[in-house]
């Protein structure tokens, strides 16, 4: 149980162009889940708070017009990097909590060329 | 806000030996430490957690021991094996419904055949 479906699992697009990522609670619904980032051999920082239904609370320095959260549905929560530039390339990672902890997506690889 | 440390950063060992990786946390309020494991590629999968109110728990070859006084919790991992190599990452919470981790900068485990 409590599992969290990402997709894509990899992604490569050209500068200037939007790339969407979705995160699905498989088994379970999921008010909040979390948007990560991770650089490589970094950590995961946080990016933003999806919230069911409201608006997402982004960390301090995160761009919210850039990174575009809409958690329409108890399951579905999607990440959008708007006019995407070779910085934005990194590792995406959603998680999700349930009544027993906190699962994660397997991650979304997005290069920007 | 909290911060966590994370140590060593990189660790060999020879498979059948122990492996121990230890984590300091700052806000004595964080009462939920989970302990992630990230192979390349993939998202987190957690391999154990422990709660404020306990100072040790057990999984087979993976035991977690925390202190709260010293703010300091430890991953113990026995009798390794090649494929426990990855990267690992303790994080600490304040486990409330919706609340996020922070992530401690993870430690490269290399089980040497």
């Amino acid at each position: 149980g409590a599992v969290v479906s990402q997709h894509p699992s990899w992604v490569i697009c050209k500068s200037g162009t939007s790339v969407k990522i979705e995160c699905r609670s498989l088994d379970f619904q999921a008010t909040t889940m979390f948007w990560y980032r991770q650089f490589p051999k970094q950590s995961l920082m946080l990016m933003a708070t999806s919230n069911e239904g409201s608006k997402a609370t982004y960390e301090q320095g995160v761009e919210k017009d850039k990174f575009l959260i809409n958690h329409a549905s108890l399951t579905l929560s999607t990440l959008t990097v708007t006019s995407a530039h070779p910085e934005d390339s990194s590792f995406y990672i959603c998680s999700a909590e349930w009544g027993g902890g906190y699962t994660f997506g397997s991650g979304t690889r997005l290069t920007v060329v | 806000g909290e911060n966590v440390e994370q140590h060593p950063s990189t660790l060999s060992v020879q498979e059948g030996d122990s492996a121990v990786i230890k984590c300091t946390y700052s806000d004595s309020a964080s009462n939920y430490f989970p302990w992630y494991k990230q192979e390349l590629g993939k998202g987190p999968q957690l391999i154990i957690d422990i709660r404020s109110n306990v100072g040790e728990k057990k999984d087979q070859r993976i035991a977690v021991t925390l202190n709260k006084t010293a703010k300091h919790f430890s991953l113990h991992i026995t009798e390794t094996q090649p494929e426990d190599s990855a990267v690992y990452f303790c994080a600490a919470s304040l486990y409330n419904y919706g609340q996020n981790f922070v992530f401690g900068p993870g430690t490269r485990l290399s089980v040497l055949p």
